[in-house]
């Protein structure tokens, strides 16, 4: 079993919808949840980071995380075609080392 | 613009080939990372460095073999490579890997590797 599970997608969403990114993973000693964004031929950027349970917004960024299910979500509200890019998401319990879903393409279309 | 720099941004070599990936930080950071990128495949640690010490090497083939002269460079040494090892190899840097709080990781745009 994987440490981390992520729908590849492609997702395909028009301009101004909301977006709902998961991941499950199957290690509950993961404290440390993090989104990155990755543009075409770029490395990832960090986007939203989340200790333990709970939400965190950021503009029209809204992470959550439920540790009790192993499920963690990113939402996009208001999407823009510049939000299309591969979103990953990742988890740590110790800072050495990560774990990384495989990544969701999102496309938004204007 | 990113603070993390790697060369060359696209390399093709063969199977008999000796050549080294470069990545260079202007951060100011401790710790150095490789990952592996391939297709529909979760990122891959493969090596981490803090402070100029390897404090991870994730079950890598000897065939890479990286080297951190300094906190600001890393390079990924490799030789005698398989087809299967095409992929993007992303650079990353962070302030201090045991540091609680310092999780952000900031990546360089990647060297795409082939293979032949």
């Amino acid at each position: 079993q994987k440490e981390v599970e992520q729908d590849p997608g492609p997702l395909s969403v028009p301009e101004g919808a909301i977006v709902s990114l998961n991941c499950t993973y199957s290690n509950s000693a993961f404290q440390y949840f993090m989104w990155y964004r990755q543009y075409s031929r770029k490395g990832p950027e960090l986007l939203m980071y989340t200790y333990s349970s709970g939400n965190k917004e950021d503009g029209r960024f809204t992470a959550q995380v439920d540790k009790s299910s192993k499920y963690i979500s990113l939402f996009i509200r208001d999407s823009q075609p510049s939000d299309s890019a591969t979103y990953l998401c990742a988890m740590s319990y110790n800072f050495n080392k990560f774990y990384f879903g495989s990544g969701t393409k999102l496309n938004v279309k204007p | 613009e990113t603070g993390v720099t790697q060369t060359p941004r696209h390399l093709v070599m063969g199977m008999t080939n000796k050549k080294s990936l470069k990545c260079e930080q202007h951060l100011g950071h401790n710790a150095m990372y490789w990952y592996k990128q391939s297709a529909k495949k979760p990122l891959e640690l493969m090596f981490v460095y803090n402070f100029k010490e390897q404090t991870e090497n994730n079950s890598v083939p000897s065939r890479f073999s990286p080297e951190c002269p300094n906190s600001s460079h890393l390079f990924l040494h490799l030789h005698t490579l398989q087809p299967e090892d095409s992929a993007l190899y992303l650079c990353a840097s962070s302030q201090d890997v045991k540091r609680d709080g310092s999780y952000e990781q900031y990546f360089g745009p990647g060297t795409r590797l082939t293979v032949t």
